[in-house]
């Protein structure tokens, strides 16, 4: 089965500090999204890119956040100046026309602890 | 996007069969039907899609009744590993994309 792959599963980052959350998606996919989940709270997206540029995002997604595609095959969300409120599992997933179809498919998480 | 109501926990056995009915009154045309399936600590796992009638995988069915305004996620012969959270989501997955927006789901405990 295909699988959307994360680094790293768990990071540990002092408040203030930049993190930079990195994934895989499913090659051949053509979106990729990342979502985040406070711990014991919803599933909350965060937002969705395609064709190298930012096709919808939430409102939680401010400029503390940036997303980027830096090759062909990796896709990496940035926080800068984490606050202890971001503490949250972050998961990256994918989409698209492919042998995969039109599923969704998330990765296994990265859990960020802000201290 | 369609909203979608789903019971909030449920208590199930070892070996019986779960139903997981999940009502979207307002489903669009377009909208497809999907069920995630998530542990603790880790990312939702598809489970099942479908837009009309039933589907089947060898993990779990989707039967999906004429008027599209509900739907029920069958899982048969529970064991303890099936205890997780169950989401049912609704939106159109035309071309691929789609933003899921989650709701708290069912969490499902499976007893021995």
């Amino acid at each position: 089965e295909p699988e959307v792959t994360q680094t790293p599963s768990h990071q540990v980052t002092q408040m203030g500090q930049e993190v930079i959350l990195r994934c895989v998606p499913i090659s051949n996919h053509l979106y990729f999204y990342w979502y985040r989940q406070i711990l014991g709270q919803k599933v909350e997206f965060l937002v969705s890119f395609y064709n190298n540029e930012i096709s919808e995002k939430s409102e939680i997604f401010d400029d503390q956040f940036s997303v980027e595609r830096p090759d062909g095959s990796n896709f990496t969300l940035k926080i800068r100046s984490t606050k202890l409120e971001d503490s949250a599992m972050y998961f990256c997933a994918s989409s698209g026309t492919g042998y995969s179809g039109n599923t969704i498919y998330f990765g296994e998480g990265s859990w960020l602890t802000v201290v | 996007l369609a909203k979608t109501t789903q019971p909030i926990s449920m208590d199930s056995y070892e070996g019986q069969e779960v139903n997981i009915t999940c009502s979207h009154n307002n489903i669009a045309t377009n909208d497809y039907i999907t069920w995630y399936q998530q542990f603790p600590s880790q990312g939702p796992r598809f489970i099942i899609q479908g837009y009309k009638t039933k589907v089947t995988n060898e993990v779990a069915s989707l039967f999906i009744p004429a008027d599209r305004k509900s739907s029920t996620l069958s899982l048969p012969r529970v064991s303890l590993s099936d205890t997780a959270v169950y989401y049912c989501l609704v939106g159109d997955f035309a071309g691929g994309y789609n933003k899921l927006i989650f709701g708290a789901g069912t969490r499902l405990a499976v007893h021995p």
